[in-house]
């Protein structure tokens, strides 16, 4: 069972490169989310897709974009990266309700230099 | 943005103790839920709750639901070296962005041998 697979596993870039993280589930879930996780910060939502077609922002959008490419692949882009961006990026999914649990991929650490 | 506190933020105990973390919001939650992170891994489900004043037990680990549905607790009874990492908190809230699940900080667990 794949879950959830993100790519790449490690990156680094310069500063101002642009790149796009990728992510996919073979669970049929509607909802998928992005989130970034920083020492002594938690997991803090960067944008999430309650359903194929939709996207909204959550806590820390600023410098980021995202598609929902279809059911399975919600991709995250960084249009001119920034060392603030250097963190472990986190995709996840849901089947939809409040309830359900979220499956995490194994994540991407992002270096920014 | 929802705020969702956790404490403590760091936690070292003897293996054979007991430990409560804690995890608190100013709003109500429709549904709560806890993770376990270990290192290099992604979040991965303890529990959810969605009924106020609800328990759960996983084998050592007891999951309180406050009344008012604002507030949770997780307990440890005899700690062991295993139970050793990142415990989450996540809430889902009702209305708008309600397909949100925001994280707390999270409680970095040590068990010492």
């Amino acid at each position: 069972n794949a879950g959830v697979t993100q790519t790449p596993k490690f990156q680094v870039l310069k500063t101002g490169q642009s790149m796009t993280l990728q992510c996919a589930q073979d669970m049929n879930h509607n909802s998928m989310y992005w989130y970034r996780q920083d020492p002594g910060m938690g997991l803090r939502l960067i944008y999430y897709s309650a359903s194929e077609g939709t996207t909204d922002k959550g806590e820390v959008p600023n410098g980021y974009n995202v598609s929902r490419l279809n059911k399975r692949e919600f991709s995250l882009r960084l249009e001119s990266a920034a060392p603030s961006q250097t963190s472990v990026y986190f995709c996840a999914s849901r089947a939809g309700g409040r309830s359900t649990e979220a499956f995490f991929g194994q994540g991407t650490r992002l270096t920014v230099v | 943005t929802q705020l969702l506190e956790q404490s403590p933020q760091f936690l070292s105990i003897q293996e054979g103790e007991n430990l409560t973390v804690y995890c608190n919001s100013s709003s109500v939650f429709s549904s709560l839920q806890w993770y376990r992170q270990e290192p290099g891994e992604g979040p991965v489900l303890l529990v959810t709750v969605v009924t106020g004043g609800e328990v759960k037990k996983l084998k050592r680990l007891t999951f309180q639901f406050g009344d008012a549905r604002k507030d949770s607790s997780l307990h440890i009874t005899a700690a062991q070296p295993g139970d050793t990492g990142l415990y989450l908190c996540a809430g889902s809230y009702s209305g708008a962005g309600s397909y949100q699940l925001t994280f707390g900080k999270g409680t970095k667990l040590s068990v010492i041998p």
